[in-house]
């Protein structure tokens, strides 16, 4: 019940495509939904982040869409660029306790 | 959005030793994290860390292997004990502020 999964494992996309990840969970108690961005060698980087109250939240390239009755929520990236390749995890957050996905390894080609 | 640093930043131990982590946030916080990533794999939580109180281990992480110490509102540090192979990983640590956590840039731990 404390488990987030996420799909795909990994993922090529030819430069300015959309790359699209997924995630879900199951326990109703998360309230807050961040995505992190990891580059190799670097700690995670807070990407972009939703609560259950909204459907859908946009800053720049970068989009949540939020299922809150299926439980699931995906990432967005729009006009993909080769600097976005990196490993990007999704999290749930219940009681101040993040729980993560498994992650998927981004390659955006030239 | 919270600045965290780490020391070391990476470091090669020889088994049976210990290795102290120590994370430094550029804020006063309440709550502190550390986490543990297997190369390639996700984050675990280890434990959270509260100031003025005991950390709080998660399933699978005991005290006496990695003692917390959390002796001020910017400051935590993470001991790994008795160390072994299976210890070989990287160390992150977080803060949480305004309801989101901020991660250091780990510290990558080799023991042989």
């Amino acid at each position: 019940q404390q488990q987030v999964k996420q799909s795909p494992q990994s993922l090529i996309v030819q430069k300015g495509g959309i790359s699209i990840i997924n995630c879900a969970y199951e326990n109703t108690a998360f309230d807050y939904f961040p995505w992190y961005q990891q580059f190799p060698g670097k700690g995670p980087a807070l990407l972009i982040a939703i609560r259950p109250d909204v459907s859908e939240k946009k800053e720049g390239r970068f989009t949540i869409s939020f299922n809150k009755s299926a439980k699931q929520f995906s990432l967005h990236i729009m006009d993909s660029q080769p600097g976005d390749s990196a490993t990007y995890f999704c999290a749930a957050q219940g009681f101040q306790k993040l729980v993560f996905g498994t992650g998927t390894r981004l390659l955006v080609s030239p | 959005s919270a600045v965290i640093s780490q020391k070391p930043s990476r470091d090669i131990c020889q088994r049976g030793t210990s290795l102290t982590i120590q994370c430094q946030v550029d804020s006063q916080v309440t709550m502190m994290f550390w986490y543990r990533q297997q190369p390639g794999q996700s984050l675990t939580l280890i434990a959270t860390a509260n100031q003025g109180s005991e950390a709080t281990y998660e399933s699978g992480f005991v005290i006496d292997k990695f003692p917390i110490s959390r002796p001020n509102l910017t400051f935590s540090t993470l001991t790994v004990s008795n160390m072994s192979p299976e210890d070989s990983s990287i160390y992150l640590c977080s803060s949480l502020g305004g309801g989101t956590q901020y991660f250091g840039p780990g510290t990558r731990l080799t023991v042989l």
